[in-house]
C-alpha cells in the first residue's frame, strides 16, 4: 500500500457526461501528479500541483481540469467525455517536486 | 525534450533465467532514470532509480540497473527470474524527480 488513495476504483459513464476523480496523497506529501494510462497513448503525464498551485502541465485536454485543495487532496474533472477517454487514471504524490513519487492504484474509467 | 524507448514490448524467460529489460533514453540535461513495475490491476511501484552518483543501482526484489551515459541506456536486470516477477515494467526519465516521461512498457512473462 503506497498510502495514496484514489476513489472511485471503477467508473462507468456515458459519452458527454462529466466525472470527478479524487486523490488523497500520502500524509505529509505536498505534490500531486495525475497520469493517464491508455492502450493507445501509454502512460502520459497530465498535470502536477504543489501545495495548491499548478506546477506543470502535460498532455491534458482542455475538457479536463484539476485542482488541489487546502487539505492537499486533489480532484481531476473530466467533462464532455468521449469513448477515447476510457483509461486508467493514476494519481501520485511526493513530499516535494524533487522527491520520489508514490502511485495510487488508479481509477479505471470506462466511457460507453 | 526527453524521451524513453523500451525495446521489446514482450519478454519471456524461464524461471531461474536472467532477466534483461532494455531502456534507452534521450535527454538534453543529465537525466534522472527510473524503473517501475505494475502488477495486474495495481498501481505503479518504484523498483529503483538513478539520480546521481554510483551508476549501478540496486533496487527491490533483486533487480538492478546500470546507467551508461555513453550508450544512453538504463537496462534492468535480475540474475534469476521468479514466477512472481511476471508483470509490466516501465522505464521513465525525468529532469529531476519531477514529472515522469514513461516508456511504452515491457510485459515480462516467466515460464516454469
Amino acid at each position: 500500500d503506497s498510502g495514496v488513495t484514489q476513489t472511485p476504483k471503477h467508473l462507468i459513464t456515458a459519452t458527454g457526461q462529466r466525472v470527478t476523480l479524487r486523490c488523497s496523497p500520502r500524509s505529509g506529501d505536498l505534490s500531486v501528479y495525475w497520469y493517464q494510462q491508455s492502450l493507445d497513448q501509454g502512460l502520459q503525464f497530465l498535470i502536477q500541483y504543489y501545495n495548491g498551485e499548478e506546477r506543470a502541465k502535460g498532455n491534458i485536454l482542455e475538457r479536463f481540469s484539476a485542482q488541489q485543495f487546502p487539505d492537499l487532496h486533489s480532484e481531476l474533472n473530466l467533462s464532455s467525455l468521449e469513448l477515447g477517454d476510457s483509461a486508467l487514471y493514476f494519481c501520485a504524490s511526493s513530499y516535494t517536486p524533487n522527491t520520489e513519487a508514490f502511485f495510487g492504484q488508479g481509477t479505471r474509467l470506462t466511457v460507453v | 525534450a526527453q524521451s524513453v524507448t523500451q525495446l521489446g514490448s514482450h519478454v519471456s524467460v524461464s524461471e531461474g533465467a536472467l532477466v534483461l529489460l532494455r531502456c534507452n533514453y534521450s535527454s538534453s540535461v543529465p537525466p534522472y532514470l527510473f524503473w517501475y513495475v505494475q502488477y495486474p490491476n495495481q498501481g505503479l511501484q518504484l523498483l529503483l532509480k538513478y539520480t546521481t552518483g554510483a551508476t549501478l543501482v540496486k533496487g527491490i526484489n533483486g533487480f538492478e540497473a546500470e546507467f551508461k551515459k555513453s550508450e544512453t541506456s538504463f537496462h534492468l536486470t535480475k540474475p534469476s527470474a521468479h514466477m512472481s516477477d511476471a508483470a509490466e515494467y516501465f522505464c521513465a526519465v525525468s529532469r529531476n524527480t519531477d514529472k515522469l516521461i514513461f516508456g511504452t512498457g515491457t510485459r515480462l512473462q516467466v515460464f516454469p
